[in-house]
Formats: C-alpha cells, structure tokens, sequence
C-alpha cells in the first residue's frame, strides 16, 4: 500500500511560469512532510519540509502548502527555472520512536526554455 | 550531497556472488537509513540504523539481506547470493539526530547491475 502518493509521474512547464506538484498521503499520523530534489545519478538533496502545524512555508522561489483536512500538499516553483528540473520526490514521515520517512514515487519536472 | 560517501559508486556482480555497499555518514552523523530505487519507482525504506544497533529494518527483505553500522567505519548493506531483481540504485542517507526534521542527507547512490 502506497501511503505516499504523486499521480503525475510527470510534467512539462514553460521557463518562467509556475511549477505546482500535487502529493496524497493516506496515514492522517503523517506529522511532517518533506520534498526532495534528484537529478539522474545523483542522491537526493532536501529542498523544503512543512510540519503539520502550518498550512504554508515559503523558501525563495520555493513554497510547500499543506491540506490536512484533504491529506493533500503541494509544492509551487515560481518563476519555474531549466535548472529546476529533475525528479521532486514528496516524503512524510510520522511521530513515531523514530519517525521514519516514507517516499512518494515521484514526479519528473521538465521546465522548457 | 557531499559528505555522505557511498563506494562503490557502481557493482556489477553475478547471479549469486555477494555484494556489499559501503555507506560512510556525514561527520557527526550517527544515525543511517538506506533506501533502494527499483527502475522507474521511487524510493522504499529498507533499514535505520544507530552506532553497532539495527531500529528498524521493516524493510529489509526476510533473506539474503543485511545491514551493519559498526562502532568504527562506514555502514554495510550485504546482498548475498544477489538475483536479477536486486538490480537497482542502493541510497544511504543520514541525519545528526533521530526524526525527519534533522533533515536527511543522501549519498550519490550505489547503483548494482547483476547479470
């Protein structure tokens, strides 16, 4: 069972103009979520994390909203770069002893110059 | 992702040689998570590992799978007898503390071929 789901396994967006990834999660312990950044045969590098008490965090170009009620959230990129992409993976992770992370499948963002 | 070193950066090996992926965690670091990437799939949790003790390695397959982190050097993740469907890319993260919000950091990645 996927807990952590991104059902767009990939999109396209002109240079300049906004980036949205969606992400489901099904665990309603979910207590913090992250979202994480790959490039082909890198690892993958933190780009912004939200805890369950705030509904938005903003970082630069970069702002993750979370709908609890909706177990849903999102990542906006704006202006959108070519150096944005690469694969946005959508991670949680719950308060447990010691709150393992859970991984979404991913979303691959190809920006267009 | 510099500072976690993951060696080697690629393996090939044979149906039913063993492999083994070498994680060394940023300095100051003591807690280690390796992840596997199956083709076109994210990633899935294998096992969480303190200093010469296992958290949780819920997913870790039942055979054939290991892990260490020994008091002293990198963190091992042992393969034995590996088969075609272990083919993937091996990820180790690490984190200065215990829970998410410290933050994971990933290694390059260790990506075995087994033909």
């Amino acid at each position: 069972d996927q807990q952590v789901k991104q059902n767009s396994p990939s999109l396209s967006v002109q240079e300049g103009r906004i980036s949205i990834l969606n992400c489901d999660y099904t665990n309603s312990m979910f207590d913090y979520f992250l979202w994480y950044k790959k490039y082909p045969a890198e690892g993958p590098t933190f780009l912004i994390s939200i805890s369950s008490i705030k509904d938005k965090n903003e970082d630069g170009r970069f702002t993750v909203f979370l709908n609890k009620s909706a177990k849903h959230l999102s990542l906006h990129i704006v202006p959108s770069q070519p150096g944005d992409s690469a694969v946005y993976f959508c991670a949680a992770s719950e308060k447990t002893s010691y709150d393992k992370v859970i991984f979404g499948p991913g979303t691959s963002l190809s920006v267009i110059p | 992702n510099a500072g976690v070193m993951q060696n080697p950066r690629h393996l090939v090996r044979r149906r039913g040689q063993e492999a083994r992926l070498r994680c060394s965690p940023m300095k100051g670091h003591s807690h280690v998570y390796w992840y596997r990437q199956l083709p076109e799939e994210g990633l899935k949790f294998m096992v969480y590992l303190q200093k010469e003790n296992i958290i949780d390695e819920s997913g870790m397959p039942k055979e054939r799978f290991s892990a260490e982190f020994p008091k002293e050097g990198p963190s091992i993740l042992r393969i034995q007898q590996v088969v075609r469907g272990d083919s993937a890319a091996y990820f180790c993260a690490s984190s200065p503390g215990k829970g998410a919000s410290y933050g994971y950091t990933f290694g390059s990645g260790t990506r075995l071929t087994v033909v």
